[in-house]
């Protein structure tokens, strides 16, 4: 079965750092780019960046760049999103999809989601 | 960027109308254009992607057109089931940009 499956629900205070994960099985993970994308409490679905973990190619988009960080460990699967420093800003619900490398087919595979709570 | 205008932003149908949600961006995109429905609770379902091609497992009530710039999403005959909110998304390029959402209620 091909499944993306995220980390478990995060709180943190601000300023704190994290890194939650989106792991891939099912499918060559190295064909797929990941994308994130954050839906904050009552708001749309906001596109925040992709990766592709075949040869690291990173796209942020601007509101976001600076902001987080996009990576992957191609040897374990798995893709994160990371913060260097929380704002109450970042409390959200974030999820990762699958893109297939030639972008055809859209965002077929989506995780879980995972919820990050920032308050002090 | 690209941007993605979708309207309207809501609407109230009764079970078996035929709704039309639409989709404009601010350039042209060809067919790159996706289409997803996304439940309170759970993750988005990728229902129509290149315009038109339906996911696989998607009712065949689910219907969508266009090109260039303007893009419909079509509800042929509404399901209790179907009570969500529907998202575009350009596939055209990178950063790819979502439309605001429809709330569809019955």
């Amino acid at each position: 079965e091909v499944q993306l499956v995220q980390s478990g629900a995060e709180v943190k205070k601000p300023g704190e750092s994290l890194r939650i994960s989106c792991q891939g099985s099912g499918y060559t993970f190295t064909k797929y780019w990941i994308v994130w994308v954050r839906q904050k409490a009552g708001k749309g679905l906001e596109w925040m960046g992709v990766m592709y973990p075949g040869d690291s190619d990173i796209r942020i988009t601007p509101s976001f760049q600076g902001q987080v960080t996009i990576s992957a460990d191609k040897s374990i699967n798995t893709a994160y999103l990371q913060w260097s420093s929380l704002k109450a800003s970042d409390t959200a619900l974030y999820y990762c999809a699958r893109r297939h490398e030639d972008g055809a087919g859209g965002l077929d595979v989506w995780g879980q989601g995972t919820t990050v709570i920032v308050s002090s | 960027a690209i941007q993605m205008t979708q309207s309207p932003s809501s609407l109230s149908a009764s079970v078996g109308d035929r709704v039309t949600i639409t989709c404009r961006a601010s350039q042209g995109i060809g067919d790159e254009l996706g289409w997803y429905q996304h439940k309170p609770g759970k993750a988005p379902r990728l229902l129509i992607y290149a315009t038109s091609t339906l996911q696989s497992g998607v009712p065949l009530r689910f219907s969508g057109s266009g090109s260039g710039t303007d893009f419909t999403l079509t509800i042929s005959s509404l399901q209790p089931e179907d009570v969500a909110t529907y998202y575009c998304l350009q596939d055209y390029n990178y950063p790819q940009t979502f439309g605001q959402g429809t709330k569809v209620e019955i």
